[in-house]
Parts: C-alpha cells; structure tokens; sequence
C-alpha cells in the first residue's frame, strides 16, 4: 500500500459546480498538509497548506483535514474552466525533508 | 522575481549521451530537490539536497548524479542516457522548514532515443 492515495480522474464538472478532491494516507505521522496545482506543461504551484486538522479556507478553496481518519479534502466552489489542471496532495512529517506526494487528480472543468 | 530556473527547457538525447540539467533558486533556500514526473507514476524524487554541502538519494537515484554546487544551485547528470529515463524532470526547493512547500521549476522534458 503506497502511503498516499489519490484517485487519478479526471473528474469533469460542469462550470459552477462543487468540486471535491480527495486523499488518504497511512502515516499517522504526517502533520503538515499541502495542495498543489499543476497546469498542463507547467511545474507544481502551492495552493493550499493546512496544518493538524481543521478547515482552512482561501476564497474559493477550502482544504480539510481528519487526521483521524486520515483524510485530506480540497474543496473548489463555483468551478471554473481555469480551474482545469492535476491536483497533487502532499504530506510531510514534521522535521523531516522531503514531502510526499499523491499521484494527483486531473479535474476538468467544462463551460 | 524569477523563483527557481531550469534549464534547459527540452532536450533529446540519443542513448549513452551524457548531459547536465541546470537548477538555480534566487530565493536564499537551504533545500533543494530533483524530481521526475511520468504519466501514471506521480512526481518520484530521484535526489535531494538539505542544505548546501550535502546530497541524498530519494525513491529512484539510479542512472543519476548530482551536485550542489553553491546554495543557489543544484545539478543532475546523466553519465550514460537510457530510453527508460525519458520523463519531465522538476527542480523544487524550499526553505528547509518541514512547514513549508516547495518552490517548483518550470520543468525540463527529456526524450532519449
């Protein structure tokens, strides 16, 4: 079992649809949590960063984790056609260096 | 505010070729990272750097080499190109922080024939 899963996609919603991404993960260890998005072509960019459990929310973006279940959410409202892109979790034990990575959900987002 | 540069940004090789992939950060990071991205297989880290001075390998090192040549830059080798190493390859680097994400580059594609 890798230690994070992510369903591939693509997921395609309509514009101004609710769209929910997803991760699980088997570490109970991880403690910061990240959202990236990855245009076609282009490299990585933040989007998101949450520590511990909770909401944290960035205008259209919400992200949520449950570490008790271990589940990380990313929510986008009123999808949008630029919107459309890979969308890549990732995970890092505190005092470690390097993050791990789901394999990221390719969403797209039709007008 | 240029973040971090790859260069270059497309390279084909043919099989047993050797070449450098250039990775430079103007953001004063201590860490830095090498990544390749294949379809289906995720972002796989192939090296790391956790400060200047100091390399590590990650999930797929073999066939690579690297060099941290000062903190601002970070080099990986091809010694003897294989078609299996085709792929895009990602420079990241980050502060250090376990709280902190990682600055990705643009990205160099790689085809070896």
């Amino acid at each position: 079992q890798k230690e994070v899963e992510q369903d591939p996609g693509p997921l395609s919603v309509p514009e101004g649809a609710i769209v929910s991404l997803n991760c699980t993960y088997s570490n109970s260890a991880f403690q910061y949590f990240m959202w990236y998005r990855q245009y076609s072509r282009k490299g990585p960019e933040l989007l998101m960063y949450t520590y511990s459990s909770g909401n944290k929310e960035d205008g259209r973006f919400t992200a949520q984790v449950d570490k008790s279940s271990k589940y990380i959410s990313l929510f986008i409202r009123d999808s949008q056609p630029s919107d459309s892109a890979t969308y890549l979790c990732a995970m890092i034990i505190s005092g470690y260096s390097t993050l791990t990575f789901g394999k990221g959900t390719m969403l797209l987002v039709s007008p | 505010n240029a973040g971090v540069t790859q260069t270059p940004k497309f390279q084909v090789l043919k099989t047993g070729q050797s070449m450098t992939l250039q990775c430079a950060q103007d953001m004063n990071h201590n860490s830095m990272y090498w990544y390749r991205q294949d379809p289906g297989m995720g972002l796989r880290l192939i090296y790391y750097s956790a400060s200047e001075g100091t390399t590590d390998k990650g999930e797929v090192p073999n066939g690579y080499n690297v060099s941290r040549l000062n903190k601002r830059e970070f080099s990986l080798r091809l010694e003897s190109a294989a078609p299996s190493q085709t792929s895009v390859y990602f420079c990241a680097s980050t502060t250090g922080d376990s709280n902190y994400g990682y600055t990705f580059g643009s990205g160099t594609r790689l085809t070896v024939v």
